[in-house]
């Protein structure tokens, strides 16, 4: 069975601190992402990557950066937590030449 | 600039009756539509999709339609039941990067019993 994990459900944060979130999966995707999803704003691209040590930005990469350094692990940081980066990130996955993504539970992260 | 729109951000149904979610999009470049679904402090799951070549799609209670003329695609959900209740997202694959979708602000579907 697919399968994405995230390591947190929920996540509290001071703004200022460095933030780690993590995700794995276990079906030899080659691409994983991170999205966040915000109230109105849908799911909206932060960073993706399609081979280990390769990223490319979404939409929204500013605040972020990522490290995929083994293929099943991408790492979404937040250099600087933020109040405005309190959100729900998504992590998901997809085999290459397909366009179904698998997603991860989801992290819940305030900042406050 | 939102490619896909989902402009009602909430839709009321009573159980047994038929859901239309519907779905805008702006880039005609886009040739591929999926649908997720997701509850609550849950990860969206996929739920059917549509290429471009089709105008229709079916699998069980769930229908996607696809207007290329008007850009319009919609979900129909017959018959609704309670446990539909959920946000639902339309996305494109981006014609430039296939891996990425664009996804829409999503409709929050109450199926009432």
């Amino acid at each position: 069975d697919v399968k994405v994990t995230q390591s947190s459900r929920y996540l509290v944060k001071r703004t200022g601190e460095k933030v780690f979130l993590e995700c794995v999966q276990d079906m030899d995707h080659e691409n994983m992402f991170w999205y966040r999803q915000d109230p109105g704003l849908g799911l909206r691209l932060i960073y993706f990557s399609y081979d280990v040590k390769m990223k490319e930005k979404g939409d929204i990469p500013e605040g972020y950066s990522v490290s995929r350094e083994k293929k099943e692990r991408f790492s979404l940081i937040l250099e600087s937590a933020s109040t405005n980066q309190t959100s729900m990130y998504l992590c998901a996955s997809s085999p290459t030449g397909s366009t179904e993504a698998f997603f991860g539970q989801g992290t819940r992260l305030t900042v406050v | 600039d939102q490619q896909v729109k989902q402009n009602s951000p909430s839709l009321s149904v009573q159980e047994g009756r038929i859901s239309i979610l519907n779905c805008d999009y702006t880039n005609s470049m886009f040739d591929y539509f999926l649908w997720y679904k997701k509850y609550p402090a849950e990860g969206p799951t996929f739920l059917i999709s549509i290429s471009s070549i089709k105008d229709k799609n079916e699998d069980g209670r769930f229908t996607v339609f696809l207007n290329k003329s008007a850009k319009h695609l919609s979900l129909h959900i017959v018959p609704s039941q309670p446990g539909d209740s959920a946000v639902y997202f339309c996305a494109a694959p981006n014609p430039g990067s296939a891996r990425q979708l664009t996804f829409g602000s999503g409709t929050q579907l109450t199926v009432l019993p």
